[in-house]
C-alpha cells in the first residue's frame, strides 16, 4: 500500500524568509504523480504545485519549488520570500489512480 | 456553477440516524472522489467513480457508508447508523479525466457532526 509521511506536524516562519515543509512516501510503482496542496481555513484545498514522477526536473511554480529525489522517495516544497498568506495546512500527496495523502504540517508566517 | 460543489456545509445529526451528503462535480469532470478528514488529521480516501466504470470503494471504513453516482453528475455519499466516530468533514472531488494526470479540483467540504 502507498503511503505519506509528513514529518514535520507544524513549521513556523518570519515573513520573507524561506522554509522547507518534508515529505516522503513510499510506492512499488513506477509511474506517479506528487502534490502540495494547501488548505486555509476556508477548508479549500488548493493544489500548490504538481510533480510527475518520470520527469528529472524538479517542478516550480513562482516562488514554490520542489525538491524531489524519486531513489530516495523524498519530495519536499521549499516556499521563498514566505508572506502571510501563505499560512495554512500543507498536505502532500501520491496519485495515480487516487490521492494518497499526509497528515498535513501547520505552517505558521511570523511578521 | 464554476467550481465543486457540496451540500450541506455543515450538518449535525443524533447518532444512530442516517445522513446524506451531496456532491456536484464540475461539469463535464467525469472522475469524482471522496475523502474524509478528521480534525487535525490528513485526508482519508473513501471513494472514487470514473465515468461508467465500476468504482473503487476500497477505503470506505464500513457497510454502513455508500455512495452512488448516476453518470457524469452528482454523487451522494450515505453514512448510515451514524456513529460519533463518523464526525468529521467529508470533501468531495472531481478531476477532467481518470487518475492524476490531471488536476483534482476539492469542494468546501460537508462538516459532519454527531452527538
Amino acid at each position: 500500500a502507498q503511503t505519506v509521511t509528513q514529518s514535520q506536524p507544524e513549521m513556523s516562519v518570519q515573513e520573507a524568509e524561506t522554509v522547507t515543509l518534508s515529505c516522503t512516501y513510499d510506492t512499488s510503482e513506477s509511474d506517479y504523480y506528487l502534490f502540495w496542496y494547501k488548505q486555509p481555513p476556508s477548508r479549500q484545498m488548493i493544489l500548490v504545485i504538481r510533480q510527475e514522477a518520470y520527469k528529472q526536473q524538479n517542478a516550480t511554480e513562482n516562488r514554490f519549488s520542489v525538491n524531489f529525489q524519486k531513489a530516495a522517495k523524498s519530495f519536499s516544497l521549499k516556499i521563498s520570500d514566505s508572506q502571510l498568506g501563505d499560512a495554512a495546512m500543507y498536505f502532500c500527496a501520491w496519485g495515480a489512480q487516487k490521492l494518497v495523502f499526509g497528515q498535513g504540517t501547520r505552517l505558521t508566517i511570523n511578521p | 456553477g464554476a467550481g465543486v460543489s457540496q451540500s450541506p456545509s455543515n450538518k449535525v445529526t443524533e447518532k444512530g440516524k442516517d445522513v446524506e451528503l451531496r456532491c456536484d462535480p464540475i461539469s463535464g469532470h467525469t472522475a469524482l472522489y471522496w475523502y474524509r478528514q478528521r480534525l487535525g488529521q490528513g485526508l482519508e480516501f473513501l471513494i472514487y467513480f470514473q465515468g461508467n466504470s465500476a468504482p473503487d470503494k476500497s477505503g470506505l471504513p464500513s457497510d454502513r457508508f455508500s455512495a452512488e453516482r448516476t453518470g457524469e453528475s452528482v454523487s451522494t455519499l450515505t453514512i448510515q447508523r451514524t456513529q460519533q466516530e463518523d464526525s468529521a468533514v467529508y470533501l468531495c472531488a472531481s478531476s477532467p479525466s481518470w487518475g492524476m494526470n490531471t488536476e483534482a479540483f476539492f469542494g468546501q467540504g460537508t462538516r459532519l457532526t454527531v452527538v
